[in-house]
């Protein structure tokens, strides 16, 4: 069945660096994917979306990137923050099953001092 | 702000007993949803909804069933809750359309013993 996956369950990254969190999709017609942030104790939170007629959308401090041709998105945080620290979801919009998406297992984003 | 409620945060209930998961959304919206959230996992959709009185199974609806008796509030009940249902359950709600940004409650962790 459909599937979205990410490449790494944890990730530990300093203060002030740069964090990416990648996740590939497996439905090719998938055209609309969504980055969600968990942080402990919440609900996901919406953080940016992206389009399959885009490669590439910038937030405020957060891009995401989209590569069609193997089925792969990223998110990257710029100068990540103490409050960055949470679980990171990539979903995929899934347009034969109603008005829903597909998941990722989720990334654990922790920022070290 | 979208505001999505769920009626509890924590819930411990015995092998066999009927559960009841209560949630309430106040932007009007559409549709709601259901999911079940284990490590590793991520989230994968038990049920959904897209009108009052109206739901449609997702990926893991054995042991489950919902009702949408009012535009606002969508339940989730376990019939015979088994210890396999030990999970975080999150509830979320979006407007019409199908890409439509997904809004999230904070979850309610369900322990069955």
């Amino acid at each position: 069945g459909e599937s979205v996956g990410l490449h790494l369950p944890t990730l530990s990254v300093q203060e002030g660096d740069n964090s990416i969190i990648n996740c590939a999709y497996s439905n090719s017609a998938s055209d609309y994917f969504i980055w969600y942030k968990q942080e402990s104790g919440k609900g996901p939170q919406f953080i940016i979306d992206i389009r399959s007629n885009m490669d590439k959308r910038q937030g405020q401090r957060v891009t995401v990137l989209l590569n069609k041709t193997v089925k792969h998105l990223s998110l990257q945080i710029a100068a990540t923050q103490p409050g960055d620290s949470a679980v990171y979801f990539c979903a995929a919009y899934r347009d034969n099953y109603g008005q829903n998406f597909v998941f990722g297992p989720g990334t654990r984003l922790s920022v070290l001092p | 702000d979208v505001k999505v409620t769920q009626s509890s945060r924590y819930l411990v209930k015995r092998t066999g007993e009927k559960v009841f998961l209560e949630c309430v959304q106040d932007m009007d919206h559409e549709n709601m949803f259901w999911y079940r959230q284990d490590p590793g996992l991520g989230l994968r959709l038990i049920y959904f909804s897209y009108d009052v009185k109206m739901k449609e199974k997702g990926d893991i609806p054995e042991g489950y069933s919902v009702s949408r008796e009012k535009k606002e509030r969508f339940s989730l009940i376990l019939e015979s809750a088994s210890t396999n249902q030990t999970s975080m359950y999150l509830c979320a709600s979006s407007g019409i359309g199908g890409e439509a940004e997904q809004y999230f409650g904070p979850g309610t962790r369900l322990t069955v013993t």
